[in-house]
């Protein structure tokens, strides 16, 4: 099946540095990523789409300016969370869907990174 | 907005246990439904899917019927096992093709031997 890494699995930062979080898609090719936030025992909340060459498209409520995305080719999304706050810290889960029939409409995701800012 | 709500949890069964973990879905036009599946320390993998009323999604024995009429998705497994024990979430989406997800907030399932 296909597979969707994340790097790293978990990170701990000062405040007011930047984070980059990198999500592969190992054996096809993403031609859409999603990035999620996840708080302990709730729900994932979708924060952005990237389509690959393209700029991400943000949820309303989620600052572009914090939340850098980039997609910048079929298998590499990378989210920098930028002067990070304690506030920042949670679990973040990259997604990704492929162009094909049998790839379309369903996500396969990354096992999420865990970011704990001091 | 489309919105997913699912029964709280903790839910703890015992193995052989019948499980049913409801979900009820708010949502405009004709959305996809889907069950995921995160076992402790991994990704959410995808469980079972429905992308219109009356289908029947099933997988690993676990299965979820879409009723348009109740705006339900309840996830069923008739005989639970040790290894069932997991975070389950419900999710819709407005059209597959779109592929983005709403998802519920998570229903723990422990299942003791």
């Amino acid at each position: 099946g296909a597979v969707v890494s994340q790097h790293p699995s978990w990170v701990i930062c000062k405040s007011g540095t930047s984070v980059k979080i990198e999500c592969r898609s190992l054996d096809f090719q993403a031609t859409t990523m999603f990035w999620y936030r996840q708080f302990p025992k709730q729900s994932l909340m979708l924060m952005a789409t990237s389509n690959e060459g393209s700029k991400a498209t943000y949820e309303q409520g989620v600052e572009k300016d914090k939340f850098l995305i980039n997609h910048a080719s079929l298998t590499l999304s990378t989210l920098t969370v930028t002067s990070a706050h304690p506030e920042d810290s949670s679990f973040y889960i990259c997604s990704a869907r492929g162009r094909s029939e049998r790839e379309r409409g369903e996500q396969f995701f990354g096992p999420g990174t865990r970011l704990t800012v001091l | 907005g489309n919105s997913v709500t699912q029964m709280e949890g903790p839910v703890t069964l015992s193995e052989e246990a019948f499980l049913t973990i409801n979900c009820t879905y708010t949502a405009t036009g004709y959305p996809s439904l889907f069950w995921y599946v995160q076992y402790p320390g991994e990704g959410l993998q995808l469980l079972l899917k429905a992308t219109k009323a009356d289908d029947k999604g099933s997988n690993k024995g676990f299965e979820a019927t879409y009723r348009k009429e109740t705006t339900s998705f309840h996830l069923e497994k008739g005989s639970v096992q040790v290894s069932d024990s997991a975070v389950y979430f419900c999710a819709l989406s407005e059209r597959i093709n779109t592929g983005k997800l709403i998802f519920g907030q998570g229903t723990t399932l422990q299942v003791k031997p």
